[in-house]
């Protein structure tokens, strides 16, 4: 089983729709992230999370929020989806400062 | 200025030959660097890491890291296909306050057989 687990793998969803996005892991890392990566803009942060009462905006946190359900959970909600919010989005974990990030497997999600 | 940049590319390097990727930041006070690899539609993959001047070599993967210029770079050498790859930079801007990376838009490797 992958260490860093997010579903859906792909979706399709209409404007104005609310959608969650889901992040399991297994590897027992405190800090969790939210990333959307774009053609050209690279990977950028959405959210992130030290513990389960710690959540945080990152550079573009609008029209996005998040829920750290447990320390191993933690989803990422689209409120009212719109079309540039179309996008892969990846889920990643950190042990600390000088680990670096494990990335799951990412979701594309597309906004009609 | 980006806080991390990097050339798009594409680098195209024949097989066999030394591919050498690029990394500027804009943070002195940035401790840890880290180099991605990013196949197509997959998700981001931990290469090498490196938190002082000078070098870092781990198998055919060199990274390099000079604070004073603010560059990193890292080295393929005997590149094959299978390389052929997007490579991210990301550095921990800010030191050790924070524990969030911010990544460079990637450099496109192309290795030809």
């Amino acid at each position: 089983d992958a260490d860093v687990t997010q579903t859906p793998r792909n979706r399709i969803t209409k404007t104005g729709k609310r959608i969650m996005l889901e992040c399991s892991q297994t590897k027992g890392h405190d800090r969790m992230y939210w990333y959307r990566q774009d053609p050209g803009l690279g990977l950028r942060l959405i959210y992130y999370s030290f513990d389960v009462k710690d959540i945080n905006k990152g550079e573009i946190s609008d029209g996005y929020s998040v829920s750290r359900q447990a320390q191993a959970k933690f989803s990422l909600s689209l409120e009212s989806a719109i079309p540039n919010q179309t996008a892969l989005y990846f889920c990643a974990t950190s042990l600390g400062l000088d680990y670096g990030y494990t990335f799951g497997s990412g979701t594309r999600l597309t906004v009609v | 200025q980006k806080e991390v940049e990097q050339n798009s590319g594409p680098l195209s390097v024949p097989e066999g030959a030394i591919a050498s990727l690029n990394c500027t930041y804009s943070d002195r006070g940035s401790q840890s660097f880290f180099w991605y690899r990013q196949y197509s539609g997959k998700s981001p993959e931990l290469i090498m890491s490196i938190y002082s001047n000078g070098d870092k070599e781990d198998g055919r993967f060199t990274a390099q890291l000079n604070k004073a210029s603010q560059y990193v770079s890292l080295l393929i050498r005997d590149s094959q296909p299978s390389d052929s790859a997007t490579y991210l930079c990301a550095a921990n801007l800010g030191g050790g306050a924070t524990n969030k990376l911010i990544f460079g838009t990637g450099t496109l490797l192309a290795v030809q057989p």
